[in-house]
């Protein structure tokens, strides 16, 4: 059984940064996908992007670009994902989602509430 | 503006069977087999209910079955149960460069 769990809820000023984590139980970490995929109050899905936790790889949503990090630690089993100049838009919950394959987030994480305000 | 069309909301009683559309695009929904379907209880993570159009994971209920045509994929639900009271959002693959793109949610409601 996979689990993910996520860093607790947080609240930023705007134009500060964020960073949310995702550690992932069981052997799982290297063999899949791992995805960031927000939800703003009452709204719905939208993907952030991708990293593989094997190398490192990344892929950006265009609307992220330049303002998102992905990172991972393979030594803890966690990925990473940071957001800078937050604006008031980009309160929302944040997920860690694995991919086995291609287009499909089979677990999920618990979701991380980040609240952006001055 | 979500990339795939679901209605707003559905509704049905106890006992009956609903389908809620998702209307892509022949770059996404209309070019791949690989739709799927997330329900969402409120305050908690989507679940993968059916991916790969039609195929459902271990432990979920085969009265939720999913299928396609053109660029329209589906999801119905049989037997509608309370607990089936949710938001549901479709996803689809649509290429190498914009990866998915997601529905904008249908909250079912049951009567």
């Amino acid at each position: 059984q996979v689990h993910l769990v996520q860093s607790g809820a947080e609240v930023k000023e705007p134009g500060a940064s964020v960073k949310v984590s995702c550690k992932a139980s069981g052997d799982t970490f290297t063999t899949s996908f791992m995805n960031w995929v927000r939800q703003a109050p009452g709204q719905g899905l939208e993907l952030m992007g991708i990293i593989n936790p094997s190398g490192g790889s990344t892929t950006y949503g265009q609307k992220f670009q330049g303002r998102v990090t992905m990172t991972r630690d393979t030594s803890t089993g966690t990925v990473y994902m940071e957001l800078s100049s937050l604006r008031s838009e980009d309160t929302a919950v944040y997920y860690c989602a694995r991919s086995p394959d291609v287009g499909v987030f089979d677990y999920w994480g618990q979701g991380t509430l980040v609240t952006v305000s001055s | 503006q979500s990339a795939l069309t679901q209605p707003a909301s559905v509704s049905g009683s106890p006992g009956q069977s609903i389908t809620i559309s998702c209307t892509g695009t022949s770059r996404d929904v209309g070019s791949y087999n690989l739709v799927s379907w997330y329900q969402q209880h409120p305050g908690k993570a989507p679940k993968l209910m059916i991916h790969e159009v039609r195929k459902r994971p271990s432990g979920v209920s085969n009265r939720f079955s999913g299928s396609k045509s053109g660029n329209t994929a589906s999801l119905t639900i049989s037997g509608l149960q309370a607990e089936d009271e949710a938001d549901y959002y479709c996803c689809s693959y649509a290429g190498s460069s914009t990866y998915v793109v997601f529905g904008g949610g249908t909250k079912l409601t049951v009567l």
